[in-house]
């Protein structure tokens, strides 16, 4: 079984500045998917950055990047220039690879970390 | 742009009785998902549902759930005979046969409040 762990339940960040937060994970596979997701007030889950673990290459979207360590089992999520509306619950989640195409596959979440930028 | 969409948003029962929650998954996806987050909690996972049938089911997901897909539009998750505990904000999520299946799209979620 896989698990994943946010150790800081919360954090902070003023307007324009760089926040990093982190995720560590078990687990025994070697295949899998690693994501970040926001939940703002409104309380819908939104995808915010994925990483493929058979990539050395760290993701990047716009503002939000990772760093991924795999030795590590380290998965941290940095946000640059950080805005009012990045204030949310931040998500880190797992999936494993599944070879099947007819195979759905389950997300395993963090407890999550509350970011709140301030103005 | 297309959304995943859930009905009600929030849903007052009372304990023992019978809860349908109601998801419209994005229209051309195939997998579907329920997830569930009580209070203050993690997100986690229910079930997953592909073809027409359960592809994987969580700890959680005893005899008192069962989903369904009774049309070509909707997705329901059932809860036979409600607990107090059941209390949660109820995900629905879907992801797409081709190509993007890794990723995800959550709905609004309905808030299920047992009393």
């Amino acid at each position: 079984a896989q698990t994943v762990t946010q150790s800081q339940p919360e954090m902070s960040v003023q307007e324009a500045e760089t926040v990093t937060l982190s995720c560590t994970y078990d687990t025994s596979e070697s295949n899998y998917y690693l994501f970040w997701y926001k939940q703002p007030p409104s309380r819908q889950m939104i995808l915010v950055i994925r990483q493929e673990a058979y990539k050395q290459q760290n993701a990047t979207e716009n503002r939000f990047s990772v760093n991924f360590q795999k030795a590590a089992k380290s998965f941290s999520l940095k946000i640059s220039d950080s805005q009012l509306g990045d204030t949310a619950m931040y998500f880190c989640a797992f999936m494993k690879h599944v070879v099947s195409s007819g195979s759905a596959r389950q997300l395993t979440f963090g407890s999550g970390t509350q970011l709140t930028v301030l103005p | 742009e297309p959304e995943v969409t859930q009905t009600p948003s929030h849903q007052v029962t009372q304990m023992g009785q019978e809860v349908i929650l109601r998801c419209v998954p994005i229209s051309n996806h195939l997998y579907f998902y329920w997830y569930r987050q009580i209070l203050g909690q993690k997100v986690e996972f229910l079930v997953s549902f592909y073809n027409n049938e359960i592809s994987e089911k969580s700890e959680i997901f005893d005899d008192q759930f069962s989903v369904e897909r009774p049309d070509g539009s909707n997705f329901t998750l059932k809860i036979r005979s409600t607990k107090l505990e059941d209390s949660a904000m109820y995900f629905c999520a879907s992801s797409d046969p081709a190509g993007k299946r890794l990723e995800q799209y959550f709905g609004p979620g309905t808030r299920l409040t047992v009393t």
